[in-house]
């Protein structure tokens, strides 16, 4: 069964540090791995699709980094601000079931404090 | 705007009632999901429709039944809910580029939120 794993589950932050977390993933098979970032009340919004090992990309304050041989992606948010409060969610391809089916994290919770 | 708008953002219903909730893609996207998302619990697919056929269908009880009359649109009809049933329901599209659509990008809506009471 795979499994897609965010730590940490909620993370308090002060405006204007930097952090950073993590999802893990099966490390075989590799196709794709997913960030989407939701803000409470709005749609999940598309952050980052990874499909290269040791691929890094960069959206403003955000950026993220991928290791398929040991199956981990982190994300970075460099000083954060308020408007970053969201939950950040990563997704695996399913590739075993289907060519569709994505496998999603519980994602991680970030509250920026003022 | 995500160019994905689903209708209505809340429902209450009851047990015996018959619903539908509504998805919309301005995208030109040719795949649309269902999902359901309950408190504290990843995503979970529902259905699957890639050209208007429904292409995954995860062991979804037969008290929702999805339509996707053509690209554009996704319905998902409730019959007979379960209180466990109340959870947001989310809609996505995809472009779906061949030959692994699952690693193309997904535009979701804002969700309706289904209370069963």
């Amino acid at each position: 069964i795979l499994n897609v794993e965010q730590s940490p589950q909620s993370l308090h932050v002060q405006e204007g540090d930097s952090t950073n977390f993590t999802c893990s993933f099966p490390s075989s098979n590799f196709y794709a791995l997913h960030w989407y970032r939701w803000e409470t009340a709005k749609s999940p919004e598309a952050l980052f699709v990874m499909t290269l090992n040791g691929d890094e990309k960069k959206k403003g304050r955000i950026s993220a980094t991928l290791n398929t041989k040991e199956g981990y992606s982190y994300l970075y948010i460099k000083g954060s601000q308020p408007e970053d409060s969201a939950t950040y969610l990563c997704a695996f391809p399913s590739s075993m079931d289907s060519n569709y089916q994505l496998i999603w994290g519980a994602g991680t919770k970030l509250i920026i404090k003022p | 705007e995500t160019g994905v708008t689903q209708t209505p953002r809340h429902l209450v219903m009851g047990m015996t009632n018959k619903k539908s909730l509504k998805c919309e893609q301005h995208l030109g996207h040719n795949a649309m999901y269902w999902y359901k998302q309950s408190a504290k619990k990843p995503l979970e697919l529902m259905f699957v429709y890639s050209l208007e056929e429904r292409v995954e269908n995860n062991s979804v009880p037969s008290r929702f039944s999805p339509e996707c009359p053509n690209s554009s649109h996704l319905f998902l009809h409730l019959h007979t809910l379960q209180p466990e049933d109340s959870a947001l329901y989310l809609c996505a599209s995809s472009l779906e580029t061949d030959p692994t659509p699952s690693t193309d990008t997904q535009y979701f809506g804002p969700g309706t939120r289904l209370t069963v009471l």
